[in-house]
C-alpha cells in the first residue's frame, strides 16, 4: 500500500551539482506532478504529465527538466543546482488530468549550498 | 495570479472547534479541496466539496462554500491533540491545483 513513493528523503548539493529525483506510483495513475514547498508560500507546480508521453510546464519551471519514464515514474532533474531550489519537492499524482484529488509523496529535503 | 489566502496561525485548545477559512480566486473552480500536513511529511487529502454544495460533514470535519464571496472554511470539532498540522485549501484554475499558504493548526491542552 505504498502510494507515491519519492527517493532520496533527504540531499545536500554544492552549487553547479546536478541530481535526479525519482517518483513512482504504484495506484496505476495517468497523472502525475512535481510541486516544491517553500516557507509562507505554500505549493507551487515545477512541471506536471497529464498522461504517459506528455509533459508540460507549471508555474515555476526553470531550472529544471522531467521525464515520465513510463506510467509509474516521474522524475525531476536539477541540472545546475543554485541555492534558490533549496526547498521541500513533493510528487503527487491522480487518476486523470484536472478536477481530480491528488495523492502526494512524503517529500525530498534538498539543500543547495 | 491572484493567491489563494489563508491565516498563518490558529491555536485552540483541546475539545474545542477549528475554524481554518480560505480565500480563493476562480468563480468557475468546480471542485474545492482540503490537504493535512503532518511535520516531515507529504500532503493528505481531508475532503473535498464540489461547486453545487454549499455545505458538506465528513465526521468531525464540515465543509462550508460561500461561492458569492469565494469563502471556503473548514471545522474540525473536537479538536485533538493529533489534528496539530498545517491545513491547506487548494482550487482548481484552468485545470491546476492552486494551493492557499497553510494555516498552521496548534492545539494546546
Amino acid at each position: 500500500n505504498a502510494g507515491v513513493t519519492q527517493t532520496p528523503k533527504f540531499q545536500v548539493l554544492k552549487t553547479g551539482q546536478s541530481m535526479t529525483l525519482q517518483c513512482a506510483q504504484d495506484m496505476n495513475h495517468n497523472s502525475m506532478y512535481w510541486y516544491r514547498q517553500d516557507p509562507g508560500m505554500g505549493l507551487r507546480l515545477i512541471y506536471y504529465s497529464a498522461s504517459e508521453g506528455t509533459t508540460d510546464k507549471g508555474e515555476v519551471p526553470n531550472g529544471y527538466n522531467v521525464s515520465r519514464l513510463n506510467k509509474r515514474e516521474f522524475s525531476l532533474r536539477l541540472e545546475s543546482a543554485a541555492p534558490s531550489q533549496t526547498s521541500v519537492y513533493f510528487c503527487a499524482s491522480s487518476p486523470m488530468y484536472s478536477n481530480q484529488p491528488q495523492h502526494f509523496g512524503d517529500g525530498t529535503r534538498l539543500s543547495i549550498l | 495570479g491572484e493567491d489563494v489566502e489563508q491565516s498563518l496561525f490558529l491555536s485552540v485548545r483541546e475539545g474545542d472547534s477549528s475554524v481554518i477559512n480560505c480565500t480563493y480566486t476562480d468563480s468557475s473552480s468546480t471542485y474545492l479541496y482540503w490537504y493535512k500536513q503532518e511535520p516531515g511529511a507529504g500532503l493528505q487529502l481531508l475532503t473535498y466539496i464540489f461547486s453545487n454544495m454549499d455545505m458538506k460533514q465528513d465526521q468531525r470535519l464540515t465543509v462550508l462554500l460561500n461561492k458569492k464571496d469565494k469563502h471556503l472554511s473548514l471545522r474540525i470539532a473536537d479538536t485533538q491533540t493529533g489534528d496539530s498540522a498545517i491545513y491547506f485549501c487548494a482550487e482548481v484554475r484552468t485545470d491546476k491545483l492552486i494551493f492557499g499558504t497553510g494555516t498552521r493548526l496548534q492545539v494546546f491542552p
